[in-house]
């Protein structure tokens, strides 16, 4: 049963608008989301992280919104450039145990920005 | 700083083979995360090592298994190869456990 879900395979932006990637989650105990971006042949970095007391967090173009009731969240890029292209992944963990549970994630979505 | 290395880049194996895979952790980072990755499944979760004990662990078989030497390198042992495990294994690592982790660019494995 995926726990964290990214529906979106891919996803194709014109240079200079918006990216919309989201991302949807079934445990309610979730309470720490990432974004990772990755390009081929390198391991994934870390973009922006938000913890479920906020509902939103911003990073330069980045903006991450969490909604809790509706168990979703979405990276913004704005404005998305040629170089954004890459796979990102969407991630989350619970605390538990007086930790900080392993991150699960989704599948990932793949974004093409053409000039 | 120096940041994850994972050695071998490269390998390949035949069935039924056994594989070792090397991952360096940031220096002070003392938790190590493993995570397997194939085409259209996302990162799967491994496990993980905190000061030399596994702390946590993912939904795989015995045949995958790893450990951690006392200053925070890991090594991941994958016995008896099947030709599902062609995969891109990543080490992550991190100064406690999950917050953010640190990917190195990982090893990827063929089996043939």
């Amino acid at each position: 049963d995926q726990q964290v879900k990214q529906n979106s395979p891919s996803l194709s932006v014109q240079e200079g608008r918006i990216s919309i990637l989201n991302c949807d989650y079934t445990n309610s105990m979730f309470d720490y989301f990432l974004w990772y971006k990755k390009y081929p042949a390198e391991g994934p970095t870390f973009l922006i992280s938000i913890s479920s007391i906020k509902d939103k967090n911003e990073d330069g173009r980045f903006t991450v919104f969490l909604n809790k009731s509706a168990k979703h969240l979405s990276l913004h890029i704005v404005p998305s450039q040629p170089g954004d292209s890459a796979v990102y992944f969407c991630a989350a963990s619970a605390y538990y145990g007086g930790s900080q549970g392993n991150l699960i994630f989704g599948k990932g979505t793949k974004l093409s920005v053409k000039p | 700083k120096a940041g994850v290395t994972q050695t071998p880049r490269y390998l390949i194996k035949t069935r039924g083979q056994q594989v070792t895979l090397s991952c360096s952790p940031i220096s002070g980072h003392r938790s190590v995360s493993w995570y397997q990755q194939t085409p259209g499944q996302g990162l799967q979760f491994l496990f993980e090592y905190f000061s030399e004990t596994q702390r946590n662990k993912g939904n795989f078989p015995g045949r995958f298994s790893g450990r951690q030497f006392s200053n925070s390198r890991s090594e991941m042992n994958v016995s008896t190869l099947e030709l599902g495990d062609s995969a891109l294994y990543l080490c992550a690592s991190s100064v406690r456990g999950h917050e953010k982790l640190f990917f190195g660019s990982g090893t990827q494995l063929s089996v043939l």
